[in-house]
């Protein structure tokens, strides 16, 4: 079974700081890796999907890196604004089913 | 607007007292799934459905069952619920698999008393 884990659980960085959050999985047999955002009371939005043979994607301020072989992925977020502040998951498909980390819940103070 | 739609939002019912959460989409997406959300374990999937007619068990199935009679809707159902079955449930679909991104719905929080 697929374990998804990500540290740290949480984070609080200044405004303007440039940040890194982190995701491991276990099983490297999956297809993609996807990153999404959940702000307090709401569903998740997906920010970035990684396919298993790319090593990067980016999308504005957020750039997401894989390396499947280590069972790894990164997410870069430049140039941090309050707005960013909320809960960021990563999930792995594997086979059909779908894991999910426990998040990483982001504050950006102004 | 293309969305998921969950209803209710919130719920507090009573255990043993049956109970549905609707789930619908309007983007013709062949997967759906459920997924319950609890302090420290994140999200985790209950059921999926691949296409119309087909569900599948995801890693906490126990106490659920779900149907998929029309592409659009995936309801979930709670034969008798249990206080263990609090939590926040959130349904999402994907065009054709999980290998694409997912569009989540809004979530239904539910307390079984």
């Amino acid at each position: 079974k697929q374990e998804v884990t990500q540290i740290p659980a949480a984070l609080s960085v200044p405004e303007g700081e440039n940040l890194v959050l982190n995701c491991s999985f276990t099983d490297s047999a999956i297809y993609n890796l996807q990153w999404f955002r959940q702000d307090p009371g709401k569903g998740l939005t997906s920010l970035l999907l990684i396919q298993s043979s790319q090593r990067e994607q980016t999308s504005g301020r957020l750039n997401a890196s894989l390396d499947k072989s280590s069972g790894r992925s990164t997410l870069y977020i430049a140039a941090s604004q309050p707005g960013d502040s909320a809960t960021y998951l990563c999930a792995v498909p594997t086979g059909n089913q779908f894991y999910f980390g426990t998040g990483t819940s982001l504050t950006v103070i102004p | 607007e293309a969305q998921v739609t969950q209803n209710p939002r919130y719920l507090i019912t009573v255990t043993g007292k049956k109970l549905t959460v609707t789930c619908s989409q309007n983007m013709n997406h062949e997967y759906m799934s459920w997924y319950r959300q609890d302090p420290g374990l994140g999200l985790r999937q209950i059921y999926y459905s691949m296409n119309v007619e087909v569900t599948d068990k995801g890693d906490v199935p126990e106490g659920y069952k779900v149907s998929r009679k029309e592409k659009r809707n995936f309801p979930l159902i709670l034969e008798s619920p249990s206080p263990n079955q609090t939590s926040l449930y959130f349904c999402a679909s994907s065009p054709r698999s999980s290998n694409q991104p997912q569009h989540f719905g809004d979530g239904t929080r539910l307390s079984i008393l």
